[in-house]
């Protein structure tokens, strides 16, 4: 029933190593994200594709990589993790860019 | 480019007493405005938007915010406070042809019995 699902809910992981967080949304929307909030509570925007074409992709390293294999899925891929990735990843989506967005719960990801 | 400020990063109030906590954006195109509220160690939950038409929007657990377009304002308000309602409150703006939302950083609210 959970309509924005995120996968793992907690990551701890090494500096130097690469993680993938999974986003699954059954909302039948065209429009996914990708949010960061920092250890301040601050929310930005990092990624977002409309049916599978990346359409914001902000000022983000390159270490991250989203992938859209379909519609309903949006993936963010992270290589040679740093202390600073530390921080709670957010999925959203939406049907169109100004419609709603709805959250996913979170991926909380601590690099020690 | 759009942006938000939301005044105050910490709002204490008493239970039954009223809630207001303030947001200002900034848009060069008529801008949707939102209010999201997180729980501790939860995702976002829309709590009420503006789109167009009226600028009075009522939304869930009794609150509701005005769009004031000659102040730039969108504040959000609820008449009497209730302890579920602490939490982390989030104003955002996303202009009429984007799909960038803008948030604001944020305002801590708690209740006090």
């Amino acid at each position: 029933d959970t309509a924005v699902s995120q996968t793992p809910k907690y990551l701890v992981t090494q500096m130097g190593n690469d993680k993938s967080i999974k986003c699954e949304q059954n909302l039948g929307h065209d429009t996914m994200y990708w949010y960061k909030q920092d250890s301040k509570k601050f929310l930005k925007i990092m990624f977002s594709y409309n049916n599978k074409e990346l359409i914001i992709n902000e000022t983000v390293p390159n270490r991250f990589s989203p992938k859209s294999p379909d519609k309903a899925h949006l993936n963010l891929h992270i290589n040679s993790l740093e202390l600073g990735d530390s921080a709670v990843y957010f999925c959203a989506s939406s049907v169109q860019g100004v419609e709603t967005q709805y959250f996913g719960p979170g991926t909380r990801l601590l690099v020690l | 480019a759009q942006s938000v400020t939301q005044l105050g990063s910490h709002v204490s109030v008493s239970e039954g007493a009223l809630v207001l906590l303030r947001c200002n954006y900034s848009s060069s195109v008529p801008p949707y405005l939102f209010w999201y509220v997180q729980y501790p160690n939860q995702g976002l939950q829309l709590l009420l938007k503006y789109t167009t038409g009226a600028t009075l929007v009522k939304g869930i657990n009794g609150f509701e915010a005005e769009f004031k377009k000659s102040e730039t304002s969108f504040h959000l308000t609820k008449p009497s406070a209730h302890m579920s309602d602490a939490a982390e409150y989030f104003c955002a703006v996303i202009a009429s042809n984007d799909y960038k939302l803008s948030f604001g950083a944020g305002t801590t609210v708690t209740v006090r019995a």
